[in-house]
C-alpha cells in the first residue's frame, strides 16, 4: 500500500487548457516534493514545499501544500506539449515516499 | 547533471538466474536508493542505504538483496530472477535522505523470460 495517492492517474488535454493534479495521503509529511519524468529518463525535481498552506510558482506551474501537510496539488496553466510527462509527488523521511503518478499528455 | 551511472541499461535474463545491477555515483552523497517502476505503481522502494554497509529494506524487498562496500557503489541483486521482476529499475542518490533532492539515474530495463 502506497502512502501517497495521486489523481487522476491519466490525463489527456488540448494545448492551452488548464489542469490540476492531486496528491493525497493520510500521513503528515514535513515536506513534499514534485518530480517530472520524461520517457526513458529518471525523474527530475520540480519543487519542494515545506510549510502547511505554502504556495510556490514555477512559471506556469503552481504548487500548493495543504494546511495539514497531508496533501498537495499541482496546477498547470495553459498547458503546452512540453509539459507532457509523468508527474510524481514524494513525501519526505529517511526515504522518499513516492505517489502513484499522473501521466499527462498535452495534445498540440 | 548529477553523476549517477547505472549499468547495464538493458538486460534480458532467464527465470531462475541471478542478476546484479550496479549504481555508481560521483557526488559523494550519503544516501542511495533502488526503486522499481511499473505502470500504475509510480516508484516503489526496494532497498536503500544510508552509509557504507548500512542498508534497510523498502516496501518491495522480497527477492532482492543489496550491498554497499564503497560510498560510490550500490549493487542490487536479484537472487533468482522471476517474471514478476520484469521492470524498470532506478537508482537514486541524496545528501540527507528524503529532506533533500533525489537525483536519479537513467534506469535499467530488465526483462525476465
Amino acid at each position: 500500500t502506497q502512502l501517497l495517492e495521486q489523481s487522476p492517474q491519466f490525463l489527456s488535454i488540448q494545448e492551452g487548457e488548464n489542469l490540476t493534479v492531486y496528491c493525497n495521503s493520510s500521513s503528515v509529511f514535513s515536506s513534499l516534493q514534485w518530480y517530472r519524468q520524461e520517457p526513458g529518463e529518471g525523474p527530475v525535481l520540480l519543487v519542494t514545499v515545506v510549510t502547511g498552506g505554502e504556495v510556490k510558482k514555477l512559471k506556469r506551474l503552481t504548487f500548493q501544500f495543504g494546511d495539514a501537510r497531508k496533501d498537495s496539488s499541482l496546477h498547470i496553466t495553459a498547458a503546452q506539449p512540453g509539459d507532457t510527462g509523468l508527474y510524481l509527488c514524494a513525501g519526505s523521511g529517511n526515504q522518499f515516499y513516492f505517489g502513484t503518478g499522473t501521466s499527462l499528455t498535452v495534445i498540440p | 547533471d548529477a553523476g549517477i551511472t547505472q549499468s547495464p541499461r538493458h538486460k534480458v535474463t532467464e527465470t531462475g538466474t541471478p542478476v546484479t545491477l550496479r549504481c555508481h555515483q560521483t557526488e559523494n552523497h550519503r544516501y542511495m536508493y533502488w526503486y522499481r517502476q511499473d505502470p500504475g505503481h509510480g516508484l516503489r522502494l526496494i532497498h536503500y542505504s544510508y552509509g557504507v554497509k548500512d542498508t534497510d529494506k523498502g516496501e518491495v524487498s522480497d527477492g532482492y538483496s543489496v550491498s554497499r562496500s564503497k560510498t560510490e557503489d550500490f549493487l542490487l541483486t536479484l537472487e533468482s530472477a522471476t517474471s514478476s521482476q520484469t521492470s524498470v529499475y532506478f537508482c537514486a542518490i541524496s545528501e540527507s535522505g528524503g529532506y533533500t533532492e533525489a537525483f536519479f539515474g537513467q534506469g535499467t530495463r530488465l526483462t525476465v523470460v
